[in-house]
């Protein structure tokens, strides 16, 4: 089945506690990205990745990292989690290419919750 | 830079009763234009889209038409059904591969 998987789907932690969220997909998709979703808020972009070892920011980009050396993973790291980075966490892929106007596959999302 | 607009909920409904939910757009070019739909603890998928001006896409009874000279996209069904209610995001997409979602609208169906 074709799908995005994330883990985990649920994590309380405590700020400054390092963590990382993985995602993983497999329909062999170039494009890779993070959002996340916040009332009132509708999602915005973190990172986004056109293919290995190519990442780029998004809209929100502080305080996360990236990286992506499989074309599958695009893992987002936390090196020092805050509360205001308490929210919903969706991972999409796409096909690239010129056209660029393929859909976007989300994952289930990781509600993430820092004390 | 490109932007989407949508109407604030949320909005209540009851069962068989007509939607609209208002879409208007901002962007370079010609974009692509969705709308989601993301169901109670789920991810989001892909509810319709439409690609060039005058498209119309559907799915599920669903519809809306790309409508480039008032930059809109709205979201329409005839007879919505409790199974309808979740939140709805309008995106477009411009050059590239990046999507820019609106602020998603809640829908709730009563019997």
């Amino acid at each position: 089945e074709a799908q995005v998987t994330q883990n985990p789907r649920y994590l309380i932690t405590v700020t400054g506690k390092k963590l990382t969220v993985t995602c993983s997909q497999n329909m062999n998709h170039e494009y890779m990205s993070w959002y996340r979703q916040d009332p009132g808020l509708g999602l915005r972009q973190i990172y986004y990745s056109m293919n290995v070892e190519v990442t780029d920011k998004g809209d929100v980009p502080e305080g996360y990292k990236v990286s992506r050396k499989e074309k599958r993973n695009f893992p987002l790291i936390l090196e020092s989690p805050s509360p205001n980075q308490t929210s919903l966490y969706f991972c999409a892929s796409s096909w690239g290419g010129l056209s660029g106007k393929g859909e976007q596959f989300f994952g289930p999302g990781t509600r993430l919750t820092v004390l | 830079g490109d932007s989407v607009t949508q109407m604030e909920g949320p909005v209540t409904l009851s069962e068989e009763a007509f939607l609209t939910i208002n879409c208007t757009y901002t962007a370079t070019g010609y974009p692509s234009l969705f709308w989601y739909v993301q169901y109670p603890g789920e991810g989001l998928q892909l509810l319709l889209k439409a690609t060039k001006a005058d498209d119309k896409g559907s799915n599920k009874g669903f519809e809306a038409t790309y409508r480039k000279e008032t930059t809109s996209f709205h979201l329409e069904k005839g007879s919505v059904q409790v199974s309808d209610s979740a939140v709805y995001f309008c995106a477009l997409r411009s050059s590239g591969s990046r999507l820019t979602f609106g602020e998603g609208t809640q829908l709730t169906v009563n019997p």
